[in-house]
C-alpha cells in the first residue's frame, strides 16, 4: 500500500518561498507514475499545482509556473515544492498525490498524503 | 472559476439516487477519460472513478460514472449518510494541465 506524508512549515511570512516535501512509502517513486502537488484553499476547490516524473521532468499549472518549482530526490524516495513570492492567497491545505497516466487520455490520482496547511501572514 | 463546472451542491434523501455533473470543453474532458474524488469532511481526496467508469479495488458498485461529449456525470444510489462530502471531478486539459471541477456539496437529508 502505497503511502504519502507532507512536511513542511505550517506558516510563511508575505514574499517568502514556501517549501513541502513528500515522502513516499510501500513503493518507489522510480515506478511509472506522476508525483503532484494540489492544493485547497479554506472552504474552496482542488487547485493542481504541478507534477514531476522520476526523470526530472515537470509539468506545472500555467497560472503558477512563474513561481513554482517541483524536485526528485530518487534517494530518499521523495519529491519537493517550492513556491516562491507567496502571498495570502496562496493559504491552502497542501497535498501530495501519485497520478496514473494508464494510456494517453487517461490521468487521476489514486494516492493522496493527509494534506498539511500552510498559512502566509507575517 | 474552475475550468470544470459542477452544481455547487446537490441532495437526496437517504436510499434514493442522486446524479452529479460535471461539464466542460473540447480541450479536457471532450477529449480525456474523467476521474471522480470523493472528499469527507477534514479529510484528503479520495479516488472514486477513473476512465470515466471504473471502481478502484473497494468502492461500492453503488458508485458509477459515465461521459458523453464535453460531459461527465457522476451516479450514487442507496444513499447513505456516510456518502455526505464533497465530490469533484478531474480530468487532464490540452494546456498541458490537471483541471478540475469547482465541487459539489452533497447532502443526505
Amino acid at each position: 500500500q502505497v503511502q504519502l506524508q507532507e512536511s513542511g512549515p505550517g506558516l510563511v511570512k508575505p514574499s517568502g518561498t514556501l517549501s513541502l516535501t513528500c515522502a513516499v512509502s510501500g513503493g518507489s517513486i522510480s515506478s511509472s507514475n506522476w508525483w503532484s502537488w494540489v492544493r485547497q484553499p479554506p472552504g474552496k476547490g482542488l487547485e493542481w499545482i504541478g507534477e514531476i516524473y522520476h526523470s526530472g521532468s515537470t509539468n506545472y499549472n500555467p497560472s503558477l509556473k512563474s513561481r513554482v518549482t517541483i524536485s526528485v530526490d530518487k534517494s530518499k524516495n521523495q519529491f519537493s515544492l517550492k513556491l516562491s513570492s507567496v502571498t495570502a492567497a496562496d493559504t491552502a491545505v497542501y497535498y501530495c498525490a501519485r497520478g496514473r497516466s494508464r494510456t494517453l487520455h487517461s490521468y487521476y490520482f489514486d494516492y493522496w498524503g493527509q494534506g498539511t496547511l500552510v498559512t502566509v501572514s507575517s | 472559476q474552475s475550468v470544470l463546472t459542477q452544481p455547487p451542491s446537490v441532495s437526496a434523501a437517504p436510499g434514493q439516487k442522486v446524479t452529479i455533473s460535471c461539464s466542460g470543453s473540447s480541450s479536457n474532458i471532450g477529449n480525456n477519460y474523467v476521474s471522480w474524488y470523493q472528499q469527507l469532511p477534514g479529510t484528503a481526496p479520495k479516488l472514486l472513478i477513473y476512465e470515466n467508469n471504473k471502481r478502484p479495488s473497494g468502492i461500492p458498485d453503488r458508485f458509477s460514472g459515465s461521459k458523453s461529449g464535453t460531459s461527465a456525470t457522476l451516479g450514487i444510489t442507496g444513499l447513505q449518510t456516510g456518502d455526505e462530502a464533497d465530490y469533484y471531478c478531474g480530468t487532464w486539459d490540452s494546456s498541458l494541465s490537471v483541471v478540475f471541477g469547482g465541487g459539489t456539496k452533497l447532502t443526505v437529508l
